[in-house]
């Protein structure tokens, strides 16, 4: 089955640090990648989706690249702000079997500190 | 910018007792889901709903669970006889159709979930 694992958290990180969120996954075919973020008392929100492989997903100065070869979909940013403190979840979706439904990452904490 | 709504917020119940979590998707959207996330743990998906039928369920989605669309504009998840382990946060989430190749790429609008705590 489809599966997506990241990294634990929680990621502490001074305010201008880089930040790279490791994500890898596994699925059957060719799924679509995300990235959504909850920030504290919100739901999940989309962060950026890359499709198909080499694509880069970007937004807020976040981004990430969809690695076929490795099964990977790190997030990274070069310099984190403490608004961007949150969890962060990968996930998947296998659109070649028709499938909708997302599975996800159990998520990353991110910390920023001032 | 419209926005999937849930309530209520936090919803505390005994064991045994059923609980209905009501949701407002997004007007225009035609895909409409549930999601769990068990505290600490992995948001899981539960059921996903279009054209007034279950389009597709996980392992999870028993026959404990139910949901409806009883008129045009709410979605609700239905928990019968609920179990300590049913104790999660619950979100619904909604698509719109998107077109052609991209319809399965139409971003999920989650709303801020509904904290059940059975007791």
């Amino acid at each position: 089955g489809n599966s997506v694992t990241q990294m634990e958290g929680p990621v502490t990180l001074s305010e201008e640090a880089f930040l790279t969120i490791n994500c890898t996954y596994t699925a059957t075919g060719y799924p679509s990648l995300f990235w959504y973020v909850q920030y504290p008392g919100e739901g999940l929100q989309l962060l950026l989706k890359a499709t198909k492989a080499d694509d880069k997903g970007s937004n807020k100065g976040f981004e990430a690249t969809y690695r076929k070869e490795t099964t990977s979909f790190h997030l990274e940013k070069g310099s984190v702000q403490v608004s961007d403190s949150a969890v962060y979840f990968c996930a998947l979706s296998a659109v070649d079997t028709g499938r909708r439904a997302l599975t996800f990452g159990s998520g990353t904490r991110l910390q920023v500190q001032p | 910018e419209p926005e999937v709504t849930q309530t209520p917020s936090h919803q505390v119940t005994q064991m045994g007792q059923e609980v209905i979590l009501r949701c407002v998707p997004i007007s225009n959207h035609l895909y409409f889901y549930w999601y769990r996330q068990i505290l600490g743990q992995k948001v899981e998906f539960l059921v996903s709903f279009y054209n007034n039928e279950i389009s597709e369920k996980s392992e999870i989605f028993d026959d404990q669970f139910s949901v409806e669309r009883p008129d045009g504009s709410n979605f609700t998840l239905k928990i019968r006889s609920t179990k300590l382990e049913d104790s999660a946060m619950y979100f619904c989430a909604s698509s719109s159709p998107g077109q052609g190749s991209l319809s399965y790429n139409s971003p999920l609008h989650f709303g801020n979930g509904t904290r059940l705590t059975v007791t």
